[in-house]
């Protein structure tokens, strides 16, 4: 089973700054998705990368696919305190309707205004 | 478009007991999910249906866990009798093409 290592485990950071998570693995993903998970909440879908060298944008979200497909990251840029949360990695094993998903511990952010 | 939908939100049980949660997916979903949270970790997959075949169970402990959707649309999860480390969030969710969607959880406190 592939092991997700996320990091850092708790960030805290101020309103305005800027911020990276990362999401490691020991061998290559498949295909990577990240999550956002509020407080009470279930996880919700942010994106999927799949292809090495990949990078997405979601308004001031920035995701990263590593070139050997080992390694992601998620870069906020001037965060706001909405971006608070449990921000997880996953990795889909099989088809994207009927595989499974492999999460990382996930890394809780908090934006204090 | 209906999310997934679980109840109870909270449960408190105390050890030994038997609790179910209860998932109604979104339509037309074929494929089911459910999963455990612990306070600060990722979900772990417990079990998956496919319509109502078990796709994977290898992650659930079937000595006291078990769950079943016998229409291939709803699905139940239970536990008898539970312990102390079972306390934790189980998460439903269902999948189409456009991904996984989740439903808010059930909290459970065992005590």
């Amino acid at each position: 089973t592939q092991l997700l290592e996320q990091s850092p485990q708790f960030l805290s950071i101020q309103e305005g700054e800027n911020l990276t998570v990362y999401c490691n693995s020991s061998s290559v993903f498949s295909s990577l998705q990240w999550y956002r998970q509020e407080p009470g909440e279930g996880p919700v879908l942010l994106v999927t990368v799949v292809t090495g060298g990949e990078v997405k944008k979601l308004k001031r979200l920035t995701f990263q696919f590593g070139d050997a497909r080992k390694d992601s990251s998620l870069h906020i840029t001037a965060a706001q305190p909405g971006d608070t949360g449990l921000y997880l990695c996953a990795e889909i094993s099989g088809s994207s309707n009927t595989g499974k998903l492999i999460f990382g511990q996930g890394t809780t952010l908090q934006v204090k205004p | 478009e209906a999310g997934v939908a679980q109840s109870p939100r909270y449960k408190i049980i105390e050890k030994r007991q038997s609790v179910a949660f209860w998932c109604n997916p979104i339509s037309g979903h074929a494929t089911l999910y459910w999963y455990q949270q612990i306070l600060g970790q990722g979900p772990k997959l417990l079990i998956q249906f496919q319509n109502n075949g078990v796709v994977d169970d290898s992650q659930l402990p079937k000595d006291r866990f078990s769950a079943e959707r016998l229409k291939g649309v709803d699905s139940t999860l239970k536990i008898q009798p539970a312990k102390l480390e079972d306390s934790a969030v189980y998460l439903c969710a269902s999948s189409s093409h456009k991904g996984l969607f989740f439903g808010s959880g059930t909290q459970l406190s065992v005590l």
